[in-house]
């Protein structure tokens, strides 16, 4: 069984913090990895994605992934109220396949 | 205009009554997937599609049916709905490239009384 996992908080952090959410994620052979933002009651959003091992930013967002630990991170900077949400992590598992596998996501509240 | 629309938006119905969810895309996107949302148990998927004369089972399916009419349509039916039906219904689309990314429809939220 594939999985992912994410703690699902919430996790609070004060206006213009730094925010780090975590997954990690059982299948070795993962090739492709997906942050995806939902807001409540909407569809997920997808606000970045990561293919290889190291950090990736655009604008305030950073993602980390470290595939030697089955690690992948979402950084937020500057952390805004708007930025609250539940964030999902999405991994594509090994070549062949073209379906993603979900954490169930954290929720982030950020305090003004 | 969203590039992909899902109707209805809010549905309510009896258990024991068929219903269908029809989703649309004009992404130009060949694939196309339907997943459920439920509290506490994440996004599922139900089917996904390569295209029109491909359709797969995805880790839930029993239950519920789909059609793929052309490359921008794929319906979500579900045969005999039951209660524990109930949830959040989203369509997604992806690339046949490389970049395996999913974009997703504003969902239908489905009670079954």
């Amino acid at each position: 069984q594939k999985e992912v996992e994410q703690n699902s908080g919430p996790l609070s952090v004060p206006e213009g913090a730094i925010a780090s959410l975590n997954c990690t994620y059982s299948d070795r052979g993962s090739q492709s990895f997906f942050w995806y933002r939902q807001y409540s009651g909407k569809s997920p959003e997808l606000i970045m994605s990561i293919y290889s091992n190291g950090d990736k930013e655009d604008g305030r967002f950073t993602a980390q992934l470290n595939k030697a630990s089955q690690y992948v991170s979402l950084l937020i900077r500057d952390s805004q109220p708007s930025d609250s949400a539940t964030y999902l992590c999405a991994v594509k598992n090994r070549a062949g396949s073209y379906q993603l596998t979900f954490g169930k996501g954290t929720k982030l509240s950020v305090i003004p | 205009d969203a590039d992909v629309t899902q109707t209805p938006r809010n549905r309510i119905t009896k258990t024991g009554k068929r219903i269908m969810l029809e989703c649309s895309q004009t992404k130009g996107h060949d694939r196309m997937y339907w997943y459920r949302q439920d509290p506490g148990l994440g996004l599922r998927l139900i089917y996904y599609s390569f295209d029109v004369k491909d359709i797969n089972k995805g880790e839930i399916s029993d239950g519920y049916s789909v059609s793929r009419q052309a490359q921008a349509k794929f319906s979500l039916s579900l045969e005999s709905a039951i209660p524990n039906q109930t949830a959040l219904y989203f369509c997604a689309t992806s690339d046949p490239g490389n970049s395996y990314e999913q974009y997703f429809g504003p969902g239908t939220r489905l009670t079954v009384t």
